[in-house]
């Protein structure tokens, strides 16, 4: 199985501040790499596909960078509605895995 | 707009078989769509349990494959997933999803709210 690395497991920022979260794959998946904001009792809703493919209605905020084994989900001015747990996800191969998750909460 | 919802027993017998359906509005199962789940046991990470497209090709996680069998419905344009001889460990909530694919992508684009199923005497 690939593993996913998540990092930091959590962080604390306060609004208009920007944060980065990383996501270091076992070996290399290509750009077979997605983000998910997860809020508490609801489903993961996606934001961005292949490393850094913005999904339609997700603020621009929202970016996402990276190749190979490293990928960056970074988020510009967070507003209040961002905080969440955010995952990484990978489709290269089966199985499919997720990062154990990052986390943000307020300052 | 696709809309995806879960059903099936909230609560489960240890060494029973877990039976969860998903039925699909605003999308045809006949697309070339792959259909997933995928669950979360409470406080924990994501795990995917297994995906299938509308001819019954299916992949499944090894960790659980030899518990897990998905099918597809045309007919009532759903799907399903029996999990057999559950334990506590199966507690989780179940989403399922629809996966959309690109020549350079792969990914769930539409979810399901997610169902609670407890393994519990």
């Amino acid at each position: 199985d690939i593993q996913l690395a998540q990092s930091p497991s959590s962080l604390s920022a306060s609004v208009g501040d920007s944060v980065s979260i990383s996501c270091r794959a076992s070996q290399g998946i290509s750009n077979y790499l997605n983000w998910f904001q997860q809020k508490p009792g609801k489903a993961p809703k996606l934001l961005i596909y292949a490393t850094s493919t913005l999904q339609s209605g997700v603020p621009s905020r929202f970016s996402g960078s990276g190749s190979g084994i490293d990928f960056t989900l970074t988020i510009s001015s967070l507003q209040p509605e961002d905080f969440a747990t955010y995952y990484c996800q990978q489709t290269y191969s089966v199985p499919q895995t997720f990062g154990g998750g990052t986390k943000v909460d307020i300052k | 707009q696709v809309q995806l919802q879960e059903s099936g027993p909230g609560l489960v017998r240890p060494s029973g078989t877990l039976s969860l359906t998903c039925a699909v509005s605003g999308a045809s199962i006949r697309s070339s769509n792959w259909w997933s789940w995928v669950r979360q046991s409470p406080g924990k990470g994501l795990e995917w349990i297994g995906e299938i497209v509308h001819s019954g090709s299916t992949n499944y996680n090894p960790s659980l494959q030899s518990r897990v069998t998905m099918s597809v419905d045309k007919s009532k344009n759903l799907f399903s997933l029996d999990l057999r001889s559950v334990t506590t460990a199966d507690t989780a909530v179940y989403y399922c999803a629809r996966y959309t694919m690109g020549s350079s992508w792969y990914f769930p684009d539409s979810w399901g709210q997610g169902t609670l199923v407890i393994v519990s005497s």
